[in-house]
């Protein structure tokens, strides 16, 4: 695709449960971030990828999140035991490389816990 | 700890008036202030963006002041546009780049026709 495709668009699940949630970087990209953006906020930085590797995750708020990206291409942002308060927009972003000034977003996945 | 403060949080402008948004910052190793322009059910855009180097950028209607010594810049929008309205974010960043960028709580931006 054209753009950074991010999936489900929606995504509805029960305290507690497990949720995956995707991201389809620009083809190219080697950099590739996570933000969560809370109603009415900004995004918040959670992490990003040079390539295949986590070379910044001092954003994950704690160790139920989890976020990979094995073969340098799709990453996929791994949430344990969700809380309500896991609640929000999760957005992905890519850019050419982790030295370059624009970093192209998705749409984000909505995530409601219940 | 808020490290970009935005301001104001929502603002109405009349067709062709000027929009201004502010931004102040904290941590003087941001190098990097771009603007974010989110439609509603959208991911933010980068809009325009400038280092600290220069103290003013202009790309179109779009203006960033910056003023290293007082950690400030703000957005101006020129002749403002109906399709203009939208949430604006100013960001920073350490890096230089879009690598861990620290966001603004965000300007909802409508222009009245």
């Amino acid at each position: 695709g054209a753009g950074v495709s991010q999936t489900p668009s929606n995504k509805v699940t029960e305290k507690g449960k497990y949720v995956e949630l995707r991201c389809d970087p620009i083809s190219g990209h080697t950099a590739l971030y996570w933000y969560r953006q809370s109603l009415g906020q900004g995004p918040e930085f959670l992490i990003y990828f040079q390539g295949t590797g986590a070379a910044d995750d001092s954003g994950l708020p704690n160790d139920r999140f989890f976020a990979v990206r094995p073969e340098g291409s799709v990453s996929t942002l791994k949430i344990q035991r969700t809380e309500r308060g896991d609640s929000a927009v999760y957005l992905c972003a890519s850019s050419p490389g982790t030295g370059a000034s624009e970093a192209f977003f998705g749409q984000g996945t909505r995530l409601t816990v219940v | 700890q808020q490290q970009v403060k935005q301001s104001p949080q929502s603002l109405i402008v009349q067709k062709g008036g000027i929009s201004i948004i502010n931004c102040a910052y904290e941590n003087t190793a941001f190098d990097y202030f771009p603007w974010y322009q989110q439609f509603p059910g959208k991911g933010p855009a980068l809009l325009i963006a400038i280092r600290p180097d220069v103290s003013e950028k202009k790309e179109g209607r779009f203006t960033i002041s910056f003023n290293k010594s007082a950690k400030q810049f703000s957005l101006h929008i020129m002749d403002s546009q109906p399709g203009d309205s939208a949430t604006y974010f100013c960001a920073a960043s350490p890096s230089g780049s879009a690598r861990q960028l620290t966001f603004g709580s965000g300007t909802q931006l409508t222009v009245l026709p």
